[in-house]
């Protein structure tokens, strides 16, 4: 019964490749989003997905794109990563952006590190 | 955009001691969540609490909206408490997409 998934728990790659991180969520929400933390636990917001359309992008580098194939997914692909890529990557999701008030549940998490 | 700071940065506590984690905001805000993040990185969600008051077990969270500030409670601490706690604010109109801040969180360590 996991509510927002993602998919690989852990990410080890060189610089200059290519990866995708996947998410999943079963809860029925429109709403869906992707978040970085650093590594100072620092959490930022990078992109916001209503019903597979972009709503949010926080000026994150145009070597990550989102894609939503539909609302249950969103997933995070990176080109040509970067040693400052490295973070552990976190998906969200919440049920009705027409709502003022909303409860955000997120996923176990992604570490990328970038060697 | 609103700033969120919470206090203090670190807290050791001893097993059984009571604890109070303070977020301040810069702005209204019309959404506040704790969460906490447990050592293996899972973010848990604590409560959704905008205003007013809530109890769950031994914590509870109280945000008084018009003085712009939360508190988180931990009563009797356990080991498993330890991780550390972030507030999430935002504020934002209906039908605008929603954006939570995050602030800087509070490392708590648990010991016997």
């Amino acid at each position: 019964d996991t509510a927002v998934s993602q998919t690989p728990k852990y990410l080890v790659t060189q610089m200059g490749n290519d990866k995708s991180i996947k998410c999943e969520q079963n809860l029925g929400h429109d709403t869906m989003y992707w978040y970085k933390q650093d590594s100072k636990k620092f959490l930022k917001i990078m992109f916001s997905y209503n019903n597979k359309e972009l709503i949010i992008n926080e000026t994150v580098p145009n070597r990550f794109s989102p894609k939503s194939p539909d609302k249950a997914h969103l997933n995070l692909h990176i080109n040509s990563l970067e040693l400052g890529d490295s973070a552990v990557y976190f998906c969200a999701s919440s049920q009705d952006p027409t709502r003022t008030q909303e409860t955000q549940y997120f996923g176990p998490g992604t570490r990328l590190l970038v060697l | 955009g609103i700033q969120v700071e919470q206090s203090p940065p670190d807290l050791i506590l001893q097993e059984g001691a009571n604890s109070t984690l303070r977020c301040n905001f810069s702005d209204s805000v019309n959404n506040l969540q704790w969460f906490h993040q447990n050592p293996w990185g899972q973010l848990i969600n604590l409560f959704y609490i905008p205003s007013g008051t809530k109890q769950n077990g031994r914590l509870s969270a109280t945000t008084v909206a018009t003085e712009r500030y939360s508190l988180l409670y931990i009563s009797s601490s356990q080991t498993t408490d330890s991780g550390v706690y972030f507030c999430a604010v935002e504020r934002r109109s209906t039908g605008t997409a929603s954006k939570l801040t995050f602030g800087t969180g509070t490392r708590l360590q648990v010991t016997l």
